[in-house]
């Protein structure tokens, strides 16, 4: 059974339309992440909560936000895609322990 | 912040040959998660293992945290085993995950 659902897998926007990722976990999990993958690169941190704490990290772009309403819940929100912002978009989880991916939504951007 | 180094960065090898991959890290961790990204781009949790050694079939893994290194074995490598493998590691206190840039495997039939 999924733990880590991500929607939609794949997500076509236009250049400069806002368009929002989802991200849900049966896990109950604190901490939630969100990832940017480009192609034959390694994961790219983007942001994370602890609970209701949002970490930023520091070279994410201002063009990015993300919500968590709740425990299960957690959103990428991208005010204006660019097409550089095209890209493997991941979320996963953890607990005390391992974490887990979801299996991504793949953006394109057009 | 912590580096984690992989090798090698490509890796070809006939089916039914053996592999060894290699995850070094520049501190110490409390975690440590090896992953197979398939095809679709779905990252699949294959161990987690902050020291010690496990076994999954035809793979297994030893981290041994003292010297900062983590070893990811192949036995008998079909061609669904072909894609990248990534290490990731992580704190307890820092909840940020760190991923090397991982190994792309090419396993020909």
């Amino acid at each position: 059974d999924a733990m880590v659902i991500q929607n939609p897998r794949y997500q076509v926007t236009q250049f400069g339309k806002p368009v929002t990722l989802s991200c849900s976990q049966t896990l109950n999990h604190n901490v939630m992440y969100w990832y940017q993958q480009k192609s034959s690169q390694a994961p790219k941190l983007l942001f994370h909560y602890y609970d209701k704490d949002f970490n930023n990290e520091a070279d994410t772009p201002d063009n990015f936000q993300s919500r968590r309403p709740n425990t299960s819940f957690c959103f990428l929100d991208i005010r204006s895609p660019g097409l550089g912002d095209a890209a493997m978009y991941l979320c996963a989880t953890r607990g005390y322990t391992e974490a887990f991916f979801g299996q991504g939504t793949r953006l394109t951007v057009v | 912040g912590i580096q984690v180094e992989q090798s090698p960065p490509d890796l070809i090898l006939q089916e039914g040959a053996n592999s060894t991959l290699r995850c070094n890290f520049s501190d110490s961790v409390n975690n440590l998660q090896w992953f197979h990204q398939n095809p679709w781009g779905q990252l699949i949790n294959l161990f987690y293992i902050p020291s010690g050694t496990k076994q999954n079939g035809r793979l297994s893994a030893t981290t041994v945290a003292t010297e900062r290194y983590s070893l990811l074995y192949i036995s008998s490598s079909q061609t669904t085993d072909s894609g990248v493998y990534f290490c990731a590691v992580f704190y307890i206190g820092d909840d940020k995950i760190i991923f090397g840039k991982g190994t792309r495997l090419h396993i020909l039939p």
